[in-house]
Order: C-alpha cells, then sequence, then structure tokens
C-alpha cells in the first residue's frame, strides 16, 4: 500500500526558515520529489532526493532518510511569495515515473 | 515551447453529460498523466501513459471514465455520463524519460469542471 503524511497547514514569519516534514509509505521506492502549487495554478517542480542526504536550490533545501521513510523541504529567508502549497511526492517504481500526491502541506507567510 | 495545453480551461455541464478534456504534451515528452485534484482527496493520479500506452489506470475512479493516447501530442479524458461528485480541478502533465527512473513532470494549467 501506499500512504503519506505532511502536516496540513504550516504558519511563519516573512525572513524565517520553515521546515515541512514528510512521511511516506510505498513500495519500490525511488526516491522524494517536492512540488509547489500556488493557489489557482499548477504543481510545478521543485526539488528530488534520489540519495540520502540534503540537496541545496537556493534558498530551498530537501532532505531525504531512506531508512526512516522520512523527508522534509526546508525554505529559508521566506518571501510572501512562497505562500503556497507544497506536496512531498514518493516515487513509486512499482509504476516507474509515478508519482503519488496528497493534500499538501499549505504555507501561509505573514509579514 | 509552450508548454502543456489543456482545453477547456472551464467546463460547466449538468449531471447525465458526456465531458472530454483534451491535453497536449510538450513535444518530444514520452509520459503522459491525468490527475485530479480536490480539497478533500489532494491529487491524485488517474491514468499514466508511456509511449502513448496506458501502463497504469488503476486511479481511474470507475467504469464512467476512460482516458485515450491516440498520438504522441494528444490526450483524451473523458467522462461519461458525468455526475457532481467529478466537480474537481483535472490536470495533464507530462515528462520525458526512459521507464525506471525519476523525470520532472510538468503541469498544464488544469481544467475546472463543474458538474451540476
Amino acid at each position: 500500500g501506499q500512504s503519506l503524511e505532511q502536516p496540513s497547514e504550516v504558519t511563519a514569519v516573512e525572513g524565517a526558515i520553515v521546515q515541512i516534514n514528510c512521511t511516506y509509505q510505498t513500495s519500490g521506492f525511488y526516491g522524494l520529489s517536492w512540488y509547489q502549487q500556488h493557489d489557482g495554478g499548477a504543481p510545478t517542480f521543485l526539488s528530488y532526493n534520489a540519495l540520502d542526504g540534503l540537496e541545496e536550490t537556493g534558498r530551498f533545501s530537501s532532505f531525504l532518510s531512506r531508512s526512516d521513510s522520512y523527508g522534509y523541504l526546508l525554505l529559508q529567508e521566506l518571501q510572501m511569495k512562497d505562500s503556497a502549497s507544497y506536496f512531498c511526492a514518493p516515487v513509486d517504481q512499482t509504476g516507474a515515473n509515478n508519482l503519488f500526491f496528497g493534500t499538501g502541506t499549505r504555507l501561509t507567510v505573514i509579514p | 515551447d509552450a508548454g502543456v495545453i489543456q482545453s477547456p480551461r472551464h467546463e460547466v455541464t449538468e449531471m447525465g453529460q458526456e465531458v472530454t478534456l483534451r491535453c497536449k504534451p510538450i513535444s518530444g515528452h514520452n509520459s503522459l498523466f491525468w490527475y485530479r485534484q480536490t480539497m478533500m482527496r489532494g491529487l491524485e493520479l488517474l491514468i499514466y501513459f508511456n509511449n502513448n500506452v496506458p501502463i497504469d489506470d488503476s486511479g481511474m475512479p470507475e467504469d464512467r471514465f476512460s482516458a485515450k493516447m491516440p498520438n504522441a501530442s494528444f490526450s483524451t479524458l473523458k467522462i461519461q455520463p458525468s455526475e457532481p461528485r467529478d466537480s474537481a480541478v483535472y490536470f495533464c502533465a507530462s515528462s520525458f524519460g526512459p521507464a525506471g527512473g525519476y523525470n520532472e513532470q510538468f503541469f498544464g494549467p488544469g481544467t475546472r469542471l463543474t458538474v451540476l
């Protein structure tokens, strides 16, 4: 089976750092990806971790621990435009190239 | 590149009517995905094509839903007959790469479907 757990909502102050956690259960796990979706928009790719450890892309970093079935997205120097929903999406190798998403985490950045 | 193109952007129909959603993937991409998004269920994968062949349709809710990909540049998702619970945003996404590896998915703008 497949399951995914993320906080439903997070609020943080502009300029601060926020971490969005993700725990997952899936068969044939291949990696963990993260997508961002602004209200009324389409999901857009942020990052992908195939190996354990931290991947950094500008203000965003993503971490994966395969042994713990756990990952997180770290957003630094928060800006108002970072207010959006964030989805962790395990890549299930039984489907190759397949992703399953959930309801995501809604991040609200406040002044 | 124009990105993934979906039409229509908005569709309002009455229960029992047939609905056809259309998608043109990014040129050169060989995988195509149809998703449905609702507040309650989040973003759900409905069906996935690779090289125009349906690979996984386990997410298709029931026989009222069908999807086709007659060629590499066009896919349709059809609901017949439609029901109010089908109201959602339907996204099409495409990616490039061989099976067995992860490839970033590019999403279209979505079709907002309302069934009255």
